[in-house]
């Protein structure tokens, strides 16, 4: 079946730091990946997105690359801000002939200190 | 862990009937649910926040009247979609959200989503 593992949190970093967020899935078929951000008080955000193996999704200094031989959809970015504070959900979406399904990690907590 | 669950997971029905989902966290209590929408090959939608034994907070664009929400007890939600119609045909997940302990964050459990087909 689908399913995806998300490193747990929470995650404390000082301003700056180097942020990984870990993310392996197990799917049958071809799925999409994504990033999703969910800001205090907020519902779910994109962050970003990746189609096919060996694709690279950016967005706001964040990346994440498909790596099927890995089954792995880390998260990183190079100097995280206090207002990257947020939690982080890895996401698949399967697709079948009766229609496509996200599957959700648990989610991840950042926090970002000054 | 916790666990969301939804029902149907799949319904098909005419035009002009309404169609209720079920969003129940099995094993907790859910302040807190988040009802989304998935579009054809797009992301997911915010389309409300529900509070248990309060009115749900509606996405601009969302019509309140056509998707309501009742957050009628601490782990049921139920989306009705009143008079459907084929451009109501989408993907509906919800999430339950449980307040972290000790100053974490809330933790978001997401249901395995309903998929609804109008004719």
């Amino acid at each position: 079946g689908n399913s995806v593992t998300q490193m747990e949190g929470p995650v404390t970093l000082s301003e700056e730091a180097f942020l990984t967020i870990n993310c392996t899935y197990t799917a049958t078929g071809y799925p999409s990946l994504f990033w999703y951000v969910q800001y205090p008080g907020e519902g779910l955000q994109l962050l970003l997105k990746a189609t096919k193996a060996d694709d690279k999704g950016s967005n706001k200094g964040f990346e994440a690359t498909y790596r099927k031989e890995t089954t792995s959809f880390h998260l990183e970015k190079g100097s995280v801000q206090v207002s990257d504070s947020a939690v982080y959900f890895c996401a698949l979406r399967s697709y079948s002939n009766t229609g496509n399904q996200f599957y959700f990690g648990t989610g991840t907590s950042l926090t970002v200190i000054p | 862990g916790a666990v969301v669950s939804q029902h149907p997971s799949r319904v098909i029905c005419k035009s002009g009937t309404s169609v209720k989902i079920e969003c129940r966290s099995l094993d907790f209590q859910a302040t807190t649910m988040f009802w989304y929408r998935q579009f054809p090959k797009k992301s997911l939608m915010l389309m409300a926040t529900s509070n248990e034994g309060s009115k749900a907070t509606y996405e601009q664009g969302v019509e309140k009247d056509k998707f309501l929400i009742n957050h009628a007890s601490l782990t049921l939600s139920t989306l009705t979609v009143t008079s459907a119609h084929p451009e109501d045909s989408s993907f509906y997940i919800c999430s339950a959200g449980v307040p972290g302990l000790a100053g974490l964050r809330e933790t978001q459990y997401f249901g395995p989503g309903t998929r609804l087909l109008v004719l």
